[in-house]
C-alpha cells in the first residue's frame, strides 16, 4: 500500500490547461478502472472531482476531465480559473475493500 | 441534505485506545458503505479504513491493520473507529466519508473532520 506518486506542483496561468499525473502500480492504477481524484482547498474537507477514471459527479465543471494509460492517471484542468487554487489528490481502489491516495500535488494559478 | 459529523478526538497518550464516531443524515444510511480517511497535519490524505453497507466487507491501510476497527450501526445511522495501541503518527484529522454505493465507489461526500493528537 505505498502512496501513489504525484508532482508535488503544477503551475499556470489564467486560461491556461494543465496536467496532473498520479502514479501507481500493476496492483492498484493498472487493474482497475476506479482512479478518483480530489480537489481540496485549505480548511476545507475534500471534494469529487472525477471519478471511474474520467467521469464527473454532477455540478462539476466540464473543465475538469481525467484519463489512465497502465498504471498512470491523469487530471487535466482546462480553461484554469483563480478558484482552481488548491490541493489535488488521485485515489485509487487496490483490491481487498482498500483503497490509496495519491501525495497530493498543488495547484497554483499565477 | 448529507450531513456527516464526527465526534470522539482529542489528545490521548501513546498506547492508549480512542474511539470515533460519525453520525449520519439526509440519506438511507444502510444503503453506502461508508470510510475513515486521515490527514496528518500538513500531509496529505490517507485512507484508514472501510466497511460495507451490512459489514460484510471490511478494509483497513496496511499502517492501522491489527490496531483499529471500524463498524457501523445502521439502526442508529452511525459509524464507528476503534483506535487501539495509538502512535504519534496516528495525530491527524480523521475524516469520515460516504461511498457513492458499494465499498469500491468513490467518496462522494466527507465530514469536517475530528481532530485526534496522540502525545505524551
Amino acid at each position: 500500500q505505498s502512496a501513489l506518486t504525484q508532482p508535488a506542483s503544477v503551475s499556470g496561468s489564467p486560461g491556461q490547461s494543465i496536467t496532473i499525473s498520479c502514479t501507481g502500480t500493476s496492483s492498484d492504477v493498472g487493474s482497475y478502472n476506479l482512479v478518483s481524484w480530489y480537489q481540496q482547498h485549505p480548511g476545507k474537507a475534500p471534494k469529487l472531482m472525477i471519478y471511474e477514471v474520467s467521469k464527473r459527479p454532477s455540478g462539476v465543471s466540464n473543465r475538469f476531465s481525467g484519463s489512465k494509460s497502465g498504471n498512470t492517471a491523469s487530471l487535466t484542468i482546462s480553461g484554469l480559473q483563480a478558484e482552481d487554487e488548491a490541493d489535488y489528490y488521485c485515489c485509487s481502489y487496490a483490491g481487498s475493500s482498500t483503497f490509496v491516495f495519491g501525495t497530493g500535488t498543488k495547484v497554483t494559478v499565477l | 441534505e448529507v450531513q456527516l459529523v464526527e465526534s470522539g478526538g482529542g489528545l490521548v497518550q501513546p498506547g492508549r485506545s480512542l474511539r470515533l464516531s460519525c453520525a449520519a443524515s439526509g440519506f438511507t444510511f444502510d444503503d453506502y458503505a461508508m470510510h475513515w480517511v486521515r490527514q496528518a497535519p500538513g500531509k496529505g490524505l490517507e485512507w484508514v479504513s472501510g466497511i460495507s453497507w451490512n459489514s460484510g466487507s471490511i478494509g483497513y491501510a496496511d499502517s492501522v491493520k491489527g490496531r483499529f476497527t471500524i463498524s457501523r450501526d445502521n439502526a442508529k445511522n452511525s459509524l464507528y473507529l476503534q483506535m487501539n495501541s495509538l502512535r504519534a503518527e496516528d495525530t491527524a484529522l480523521y475524516y469520515c466519508a460516504k461511498s457513492a454505493g458499494g465499498v469500491i465507489a468513490p467518496f462522494d461526500y466527507w465530514g469536517q473532520g475530528t481532530l485526534v493528537t496522540v502525545s505524551s
